[in-house]
């Protein structure tokens, strides 16, 4: 069960859109419709920011979105701002009822 | 709100037994639905999913711990436990609890603000 694999790091300038992939196998990503992202500050514990590929909790932002095509899951995160700067992290279901996260990406605002 | 609340020993020796239990208030253990999970994340470094349980006690573990893992749930308490076998210096981590909200296909929507064990002598 390897880590799903995602960019170390992505930046962009306030207001700008910004997508972060994350890459699996037809036994993670690819296989089933339950990836989700976090959001994660340095010292926090992360917050759940997108589940089942694009739904968003109650209380997140529109300007969090997701997607997947075939073993590629993606978070765009749209009108960048100051506070968006953080580590994100995908996970998705994997067979055999385990979970596997991605390596992480920070977020930079320039 | 649902609250999670991570306690035990801040250090380990190497080859003892890691063990850690997480307290929910403000909702019941055995709701249906939930998962109830351990996520660590080393220092510097990215998430690691250990296990989930259910409130029935079916669990499922991370094949690449599952030989030194058990994860127990005690509803009379709303408590669920870990306990890692023969660590090393490698199980050093923040370890957090969390409720999969997903029926188990991974929506963490509460987590506990996580606890530092290092593993010395």
């Amino acid at each position: 069960q390897s880590a799903l694999t995602q960019p170390a790091s992505v930046s962009g300038s306030p207001g700008q859109s910004i997508t972060i992939s994350c890459t699996g196998t037809s036994s993670d990503v690819g296989g089933y419709n339950y990836v989700s992202w976090y959001q994660q500050y340095p010292g926090k514990a992360p917050k759940l920011m997108i589940y089942d590929v694009n739904n968003r909790p109650s209380g997140v932002s529109n300007r969090f979105s997701g997607s997947k095509s075939g073993n590629t899951a993606s978070l765009t995160i749209s009108g960048l701002q100051a506070d968006d700067e953080a580590d994100y992290y995908c996970s998705s279901y994997a067979s055999s009822s385990t979970l596997v996260f991605g390596s992480g990406t920070k977020v930079s605002v320039l | 709100q649902v609250q999670l609340q991570e306690s035990g020993p801040g250090l380990v020796k190497p080859s003892q037994t890691l063990s850690l239990t997480c307290t929910v208030s403000n909702g019941s253990i055995s709701s249906g639905g939930y998962y109830w999970s351990w996520i660590r994340q080393h220092p510097g470094e990215g998430l690691e999913w250990i296990g989930y349980i259910y409130y029935s006690g079916s669990a499922y573990y991370n094949p690449s711990l599952k030989s030194r893992l058990i994860i127990s749930v005690d509803t009379s308490k709303n408590q669920f436990s870990l306990q890692l076998s023969s660590v090393t210096a490698a199980d050093t981590a923040i370890y957090y609890c969390a409720r999969d909200a997903g029926d188990g296909y991974n929506q963490f929507d509460y987590w506990g603000q996580g606890t530092l064990v290092t593993v010395s002598s």
